[in-house]
């Protein structure tokens, strides 16, 4: 079935660990975006990618770090987790960087 | 950056029509989006507006003025199921995608 997965689902992470978050689409989209999502704060983009081989900075994206190795998969790694990082994390991806998005089920980051 | 508003919570009858308002300020201007969520789920793409005007598509609408920084979801014959968050989201001129907080729809029988 074609889609977006993210792993893992939830994640309860100690402050200081690093984490990587897993993306994987089977759509051959060029472009991926990781958001997170927190309560009255709405999505916010972290990183996002156009093109395999390409990455770029979103709106808040101190504290974590991302690659683009092919088209599939597209992973963010917090290098030192904070609290302040807990939060509802998404994976999104779109044909083209001018087309909707198609956005994952998500992963539940707690970081203690 | 992007500045968008929406209110937080809106609550209405089944059957009923609601309007949800988004207005924004831009840095740049490349469309208008409208996502639905439902709790403890991923964001579906609902409607993408670029141009001024009405975009219809089943029981929803949503509307686009750029000169005004305005845009409204317009959901038609409500369901039980439409209760969820709508999400408004400014695409800037570099093709990034800023979200509103989202506005909580609650459908009442």
């Amino acid at each position: 079935i074609a889609g977006i997965t993210q792993a893992p689902t939830s994640q309860i992470l100690a402050a200081g660990r690093r984490m990587t978050l897993r993306c994987t689409q089977d759509m051959r989209h060029n472009a991926m975006y990781w958001y997170r999502q927190d309560l009255g704060l709405g999505l916010r983009l972290i990183h996002y990618s156009n093109t395999a081989g390409t990455t770029g900075k979103g709106e808040v994206p101190d504290g974590y770090s991302v690659s683009r190795a092919n088209t599939d998969d597209f992973p963010l790694t917090l290098a030192s987790a904070v609290p302040s990082q807990t939060s509802v994390y998404f994976c999104a991806s779109s044909v083209t960087s001018d087309n909707e998005q198609f956005f994952g089920p998500g992963t539940r980051l707690t970081v203690l | 950056g992007q500045n968008i508003d929406q209110p937080t919570e809106m609550t209405a009858t089944e059957g009923a029509i609601v309007q949800i308002n988004c207005t924004y300020q831009t840095s740049g201007f490349n469309g208008l989006f409208w996502y639905q969520q439902h709790a403890g789920e991923a964001p579906t793409f609902l409607s993408y507006n670029v141009l001024d005007g009405l975009e219809e598509k089943g029981r929803f609408s949503s509307f686009l003025s750029r000169s005004k920084g305005y845009s409204y979801l317009l959901l038609k014959e409500l369901q039980m199921k439409d209760s969820a968050s709508y999400l408004c989201a400014v695409r800037d001129g570099d093709y990034k995608l800023s979200f509103g907080a989202g506005t909580t729809v609650t459908v009442r029988a």
